[in-house]
């Protein structure tokens, strides 16, 4: 059983490009979050999305958006990237509906903006 | 709101020696508490969960937590240490029908021979 996967492991883009994250959620799961974990620091909600909307949207600009696919599947997309931006970001899934809100983890993505 | 705090960044322990990370959180719902592991370059991993049943809860790899209502504590322990365990740990907590987590700064263990 495949967990959650996400691509690629590791980026590196200029200050002002634009950068597009990709996660496959746990087979069998439906809902996906994304969290931005700056160096030394927890993860920080981004955003969640169900039935391919966005549900619930933490403390982001919205150079930070995304995109769910039928197959659940899910893309973080964040436009003029600032030094700041400069993290790891986890995707993470779950079957909403489900009690416990447990979500699986991917092992990130690296991004660094120079 | 919710909101999580875990007292020390940075905890060493001996091998075989108690572990005791601790989490104290805040939220106006009755919450939901998670410990997560995190090793080098690598992503989270859940280790037990609090979601309002029994208050002693037990996890992964030997570790177990307690929920203490009056205390606002969920604070996780192992009897004793392994060379294993180093690895950064996050607190988190989510309440009511937001499924969104929201961690705590994490503590980095340290388990020395």
């Amino acid at each position: 059983d495949a967990g959650v996967t996400q691509s690629p492991t590791h980026l590196i883009k200029t200050r002002g490009q634009q950068v597009t994250l990709r996660c496959s959620p746990k087979s069998g799961h439906d809902t996906v979050s994304w969290y931005q974990q700056a160096l030394g620091q927890g993860p920080q909600f981004i955003f969640q999305y169900y039935e391919e909307e966005e549900r619930q949207r933490g403390n982001f600009p919205d150079r930070f958006s995304g995109h769910q696919f039928p197959n659940y599947s899910s893309e973080l997309n964040v436009n003029a990237l600032l030094l700041g931006d400069s993290a790891l970001y986890l995707c993470a899934s779950s079957l909403r509906g489900l009690i416990l809100y447990e979500q699986y983890f991917g092992p990130g993505t690296r991004l660094t903006v120079t | 709101a919710q909101s999580v705090t875990q007292l020390g960044s940075h905890v060493s322990v001996s091998e075989g020696a108690l572990v005791l990370l601790r989490c104290n959180y805040s939220s106006s719902v009755p919450p939901y508490l998670f410990w997560y592991v995190q090793y080098p370059n690598q992503g989270l991993q859940l280790l037990l969960k609090y979601t309002s049943a029994a208050t002693l809860v037990k996890g992964i790899n030997g570790f177990e937590a307690e929920f203490k209502k009056s205390e606002t504590s969920f604070h996780l322990t192992k009897p004793s240490a392994h060379m294993s365990d180093a690895a950064e740990y996050f607190c988190a907590v989510g309440t009511g029908t937001a499924s969104k987590l929201t961690f705590g700064t994490g503590t980095r263990l340290q388990v020395t021979l």
